[in-house]
């Protein structure tokens, strides 16, 4: 079974800090995705980044990168020069061709200025 | 248009009453989800339409109803909930089933009272 663990209930960061949100997973499957999607309280859920497990390249988008760690299963979002904006609950996320969307239980963010 | 929309944003209905929920894109996406997500906790999987066909349902009970008329519209039939199916209802649709992100509708909050 596919299992996404986030181990952080909250995290805190100061306004232009970095944060780094952490993510682990379970898998026998060579081939697969990872997402970390973002809701803000308004609710809708973000896509924010997408790693697929066959690249070694570290994907970025912008202020958001990741480490993806393939052998140790690990998937953290670092975002830098952090912004009142930023706060929100992140999941992360799993999936395979045959699996669908499996969710980790959420990282709430607080941005403080 | 890379929007999912889904109406109404809000809908308070009783035990006895009838009522649908509708998701809607435009992007040519052939999968379509229905997703229910508890406060503080991450979406959990209802119902995945792939080329307007069930795909998973993920042991739903017959109280909820989904149907996939064309390939840009879902809805959800509601009928005799009970006041725990009270939840933030997730409509997503994704380009096939294979591992592609997920694009997220607003949601629509449902309360049974």
């Amino acid at each position: 079974a596919q299992t996404v663990t986030q181990s952080q209930p909250e995290m805190s960061v100061q306004e232009a800090e970095t944060v780094t949100l952490s993510c682990t997973y379970d898998t026998s499957e060579s081939d697969y995705y990872l997402f970390w999607y973002k809701q803000p309280p308004s609710r809708q859920m973000i896509l924010v980044i997408r790693q697929e497990a066959y690249k070694q390249q570290n994907a970025t988008e912008n202020r958001f990168s990741v480490n993806f760690q393939k052998a140790a299963k690990s998937f953290s979002l670092k975002i830098s020069d952090s912004q009142l904006g930023d706060a929100a609950m992140y999941f992360c996320a799993y999936r395979s061709a045959v699996k669908d969307m499996r969710f980790g239980a959420g990282t709430r963010l607080t941005v403080k200025p | 248009d890379t929007e999912v929309t889904q109406t109404p944003k809000h809908l308070v209905m009783g035990m006895t009453n009838k009522k649908s929920l509708k998701c809607e894109q435009h992007m040519g996406h052939r999968a379509m989800y229905w997703y229910k997500q508890k406060a503080k906790k991450p979406p959990e999987l209802m119902f995945v339409y792939s080329y307007e066909k069930l795909s998973i349902n993920e042991s739903v009970p017959s109280r909820f109803s989904p149907e996939c008329p064309n390939s840009s519209l879902l809805n959800l039939h509601l009928h005799a909930l009970q006041p725990e199916d009270s939840a933030l209802y997730l409509c997503a649709s994704s380009p096939g089933l294979a591992a592609y992100e997920q694009y997220f509708g607003p949601g629509t909050r449902l309360t049974v009272t």
